[in-house]
């Protein structure tokens, strides 16, 4: 069962570099999202998607692009890395966008931008 | 927009003991309400979740919940702590609307079980 996968599990960027974070799920859920962990601040949202070719901003979009293809992939670009990108981003999905069922997440990928 | 409120970024009980952790929400509609677990460098995954009925929900590990209309609380609860509890745990809400397209988290409280 391989539910939500998350490549890298860990990464080091240097300021200014870009890459692209991938997450794919075989689940056939319409909604997937980004978030990242900071200590003490919880779980943030970057971006979300509601379904293929159709996506939207969260509480921190800045430096992060989407998009969505498919409905089972949803990376996320970080366009030029900044030191304050440095965090755990988790992927996550649910079987629909109304949101009275349990988001499904990957193991995560730690970055750090040095 | 909702928040989520958690009392007690770390919280310590002995072994056996109560777990209490505290989750207040502030929309004045009950949204519907989760909380999730975390291990060490893993994914968040889901303990229990409250969307209609019963305001006494069951999860996973022997944990419970109790949603409270009045209060505006989902608070966590365990009668007997295990060593193997020692993780952050995350409430999380979303909206009942149609249009609600995303969960809001609290902060987290990360639980240390005492031998």
């Amino acid at each position: 069962n391989a539910g939500v996968t998350q490549t890298p599990k860990f990464q080091v960027l240097k300021t200014g570099q870009s890459m692209t974070l991938q997450c794919a799920q075989d689940m056939n859920h319409e909604y997937m999202s980004w978030y990242r962990q900071d200590p003490g601040m919880g779980l943030r949202l970057i971006h979300y998607s509601v379904g293929a070719g159709i996506t939207d901003q969260g509480e921190v979009p800045n430096g992060y692009n989407v998009s969505r293809s498919t409905t089972e992939d949803f990376p996320l670009r970080l366009l030029s890395a900044a030191p304050s990108q440095t965090s755990v981003y988790f992927c996550a999905s649910s079987p629909r966008p109304l949101m009275n069922t349990e988001a499904f997440f990957g193991q995560g990928t730690r970055l750090t931008v040095v | 927009a909702q928040s989520v409120t958690q009392l007690g970024s770390h919280v310590s009980v002995s072994e056996g003991a109560l777990v209490l952790l505290r989750c207040n929400y502030s929309s004045s509609v009950p949204p519907y309400l989760f909380w999730y677990v975390q291990y060490p460098n893993q994914g968040l995954q889901l303990l229990l979740k409250y969307t209609t009925g019963a305001t006494l929900v069951k999860g996973i590990n022997g944990f419970e919940a109790e949603f409270k209309k009045s209060e505006t609380s989902f608070h966590l609860t365990k009668p007997s702590a295990h060593m193997s509890d020692a993780a952050e745990y995350f409430c999380a809400v979303s909206d009942r609307s149609n249009t609600g397209n995303q969960f809001y988290f609290g902060t987290g409280t990360s639980l240390t079980v005492i031998p």
